[in-house]
């Protein structure tokens, strides 16, 4: 079983600001990543699919890269509405099997 | 639009089964594999299940293999989650979820969530 580890827990930061975003698989895989977006009394939001494609109608802001066991989502400006808190996903190959990070929880500073 | 519309909560005793339901509406319901996947209160997102587009085939997390079913009725545009000897911790939302794609993909729409307590 492949576990995602997120980090850091937490981040704070002003809007403006660029956030980087990680996520580390404990062995390598597939271009089946995912970052989802999750505001408090809502449903996830899908952001980036495919390690760097963003979802449709995700502003440009948003991106995500890495590959093997490292990709990270990068947001290059902050704004109000980004501070949420951030779940990365993957895929594996076969079966498909599909794994949660535990998250990153991004805050105003 | 796409609509995904859930059974509501449902409170059981440990050991027991629990069947949530979700209604899709908006798009073509037999072309889309569907997921269940819950969140614990106050914690993350976990991946419950997934099933093909035509009901062929099914995958499960280790936590609830053995345990939980997921079937879907394309005549009917219904996902079903068969929740079989329930424990504490599968107290949860439980949210269903249509992939993003044909196949086995990712998730761009998601119901409201069940919320399923487990509880003696």
């Amino acid at each position: 079983e492949i576990v995602l580890t997120q980090s850091p827990a937490t981040l704070s930061l002003s809007p403006g600001e660029r956030a980087t975003l990680s996520c580390r698989a404990s062995q390598s895989v597939s271009n089946y990543v995912a970052w989802y977006q999750q505001k408090p009394g809502q449903t996830p939001r899908l952001l980036i699919y495919d390690v760097s494609t963003r979802a449709t109608g995700i502003p440009a802001r948003f991106s995500g890269s890495g590959s093997g066991t490292y990709f990270t989502l990068t947001i290059s400006s902050l704004q109000p509405e980004d501070f949420a808190v951030y779940y990365c996903q993957q895929r594996s190959n076969w079966p498909p099997l599909f794994t949660f990070g535990p998250g990153t929880t991004l805050d105003f500073k | 639009q796409v609509q995904l519309v859930q059974s509501g909560r449902g409170v059981v005793q440990p050991g027991d089964s629990l069947r949530v339901s979700c209604a899709a509406s908006g798009f073509t319901f037999s072309a889309y594999g569907m997921h269940w996947v819950r969140q614990a209160p106050g914690k993350g997102l976990e991946w419950v299940a997934v099933i093909s587009y035509d009901a062929t085939n099914k995958y499960y997390a280790d936590s609830v293999r053995g345990r939980f079913t997921i079937s879907r009725d394309n005549s009917k545009n219904m996902l079903y989650l068969e929740m079989n000897s329930l424990r504490g911790e599968d107290t949860a939302v439980y949210y269903c979820a249509k992939s993003r794609a044909g196949g086995y993909n990712y998730t761009d729409y998601w119901g409201p969530g069940t919320l399923v307590t487990v509880s003696s």
